[in-house]
């Protein structure tokens, strides 16, 4: 079984502070993905990255997707308080199509 | 589109008892995942369809769970009997395959006494 750890587990920053989230694994995904999730909802699909290397944004996140596969970063820029969630990555397998979650990273970004 | 549809949304119940949760995917979505969520144990897949074919439950923690998806639009996860150890939030989630992107419900929370 492939383990995805993230780091760290908890943050509590101020509005408009950075912050980056981290998700190391000892194996290669052929891609990961990362989620956020609400109290009371299920995850939602923020961005999936497959290419070492890779670096998407979407408005203030950046992604990061590790030269050799077995990480990704998460940052925020200027973080709001609608940033407030669980952040989820996620690896999938090279079988295909299974994902193994990280514990997750609970963010607070306070007003 | 109306998302991933799973009922109820909640459930409490008596140890002993049976617990049936429902979910119904995405049109045209061909993999559907049931995953748990704890505390201490974070997102867990439990079993996952390709084309309503169970492809892999070794998610699936023991015996008294069972999961099925008669067809392409609905399946079910049921535990019997179910613990207070089963206590947990389940999600089902959807996906077309090879796409990499799988939707999820709102989740069932689901409370054993």
């Amino acid at each position: 079984t492939q383990l995805l750890e993230q780091s760290p587990q908890f943050l509590s920053i101020q509005e408009g502070e950075n912050l980056t989230v981290y998700c190391n694994s000892s194996s290669v995904f052929s891609s990961l993905q990362w989620y956020r999730q609400e109290p009371g909802e299920g995850p939602v699909l923020l961005v999936t990255v497959v290419t070492g290397g890779e670096v998407k944004k979407l408005k203030r996140l950046t992604f990061q997707f590790g030269d050799a596969r077995k990480d990704s970063s998460l940052h925020i820029t200027a973080a709001q308080p609608g940033d407030t969630g669980l952040y989820l990555c996620a690896g999938e397998e090279a079988a295909g199509n299974k994902l193994t979650f990280g514990g997750g990273t609970r963010v607070l970004v306070k007003p | 589109d109306a998302g991933v549809i799973q009922s109820p949304r909640h459930e409490v119940t008596e140890m002993g008892q049976e617990v049936t949760l429902r979910c119904k995917p995405i049109s045209g979505h061909n993999s559907l995942f049931w995953y748990r969520q704890t505390m201490m144990r974070g997102l867990e897949l439990l079993i996952y369809f390709n084309n309503n074919v169970p492809i892999d439950d070794s998610g699936m923690p023991e015996d008294r769970f069972s999961a099925k998806m008669p067809n392409a639009s609905f399946s079910t996860l049921k535990i019997q009997p179910s613990e207070p150890r089963d206590s947990a939030v389940y999600f089902c989630a959807s996906m077309l395959t090879d796409s990499y992107e799988q939707y999820f419900g709102p989740g069932t929370r689901l409370t054993v006494t």
